[in-house]
């Protein structure tokens, strides 16, 4: 079992749709996530933490469900700019220092 | 400045030679990396460089080396590589607050290394 498993797609969704991705993983241990914005044939950038109760900012909300391990990320009222691949990351604890595992991305489509 | 820079930006090389990736990071961050992203697979955790202990992905095969001369430079060594290497490798940086945190990892621009 993949240690993050996230749906590759790819999702095409109209401009305007909401559009929720969803993540999975397998070390209960892990202690923090995020979601990372990756744009075609550039480099990963943060988009949001996601914190225990939940948190947006503006047309992004991310859930966090530790008894599922399980993370969410939904987009409302999509935009064509939105189009890209989302990574979802788990830090896991190793020994005293940490490790990043990033999943393999969803890769979303708007479409005009 | 950029937060993080790499170069070179392209690397074409033939599978005898001898060449180095270089990354600089301007954020102040104690901890650097080194990641590998093929196509089609999840970006591949190379080595961390944290407070100055190095952490090693026990599946990186010996022909790739890296050096952490100080906190704000990352090098990755290539020697003897094959084509299956050919891959975007990227740098990242971050502030490791202790006890197995890590916040916000900043990218650089990535190497797109190609092996004939």
């Amino acid at each position: 079992r993949k240690e993050v498993e996230q749906d590759p797609g790819p999702f095409n969704v109209p401009e305007g749709a909401t559009v929720a991705f969803n993540c999975t993983y397998s070390n209960s241990a892990s202690q923090s996530f995020f979601w990372y914005r990756q744009d075609c044939r550039k480099e990963p950038k943060l988009l949001m933490s996601v914190y225990s109760s939940g948190n947006e900012d503006g047309r992004f909300t991310a859930q966090l469900n530790r008894a599922s391990q399980y993370i969410s990320l939904l987009i409302r009222d999509s935009k064509l700019s939105d189009s890209a691949t989302y990574l979802c990351v788990v830090n896991q604890r190793s020994g005293n220092t940490g490790k990043l595992i990033f999943g393999q991305g969803t890769t979303l489509q708007v479409k005009p | 400045e950029t937060g993080v820079t790499q170069t070179p930006r392209h690397l074409v090389m033939g599978m005898t030679n001898k060449k180095s990736l270089k990354c600089e990071q301007h954020l102040g961050h104690n901890a650097m990396y080194w990641y590998k992203q093929s196509a089609k697979k999840p970006l591949e955790l190379m080595f961390v460089y944290s407070l100055e202990e190095r952490v090693e992905n026990n599946s990186v095969p010996s022909r790739f080396s890296p050096e952490c001369p100080n906190s704000s430079h990352l090098f990755l060594h290539l020697h003897t590589l094959q084509p299956e290497d050919s891959a975007l490798y990227l740098c990242a940086s971050s502030q490791f607050s202790g006890r197995g945190s890590y916040n916000e990892q900043f990218f650089g621009p990535g190497t797109r290394l190609t092996v004939l």
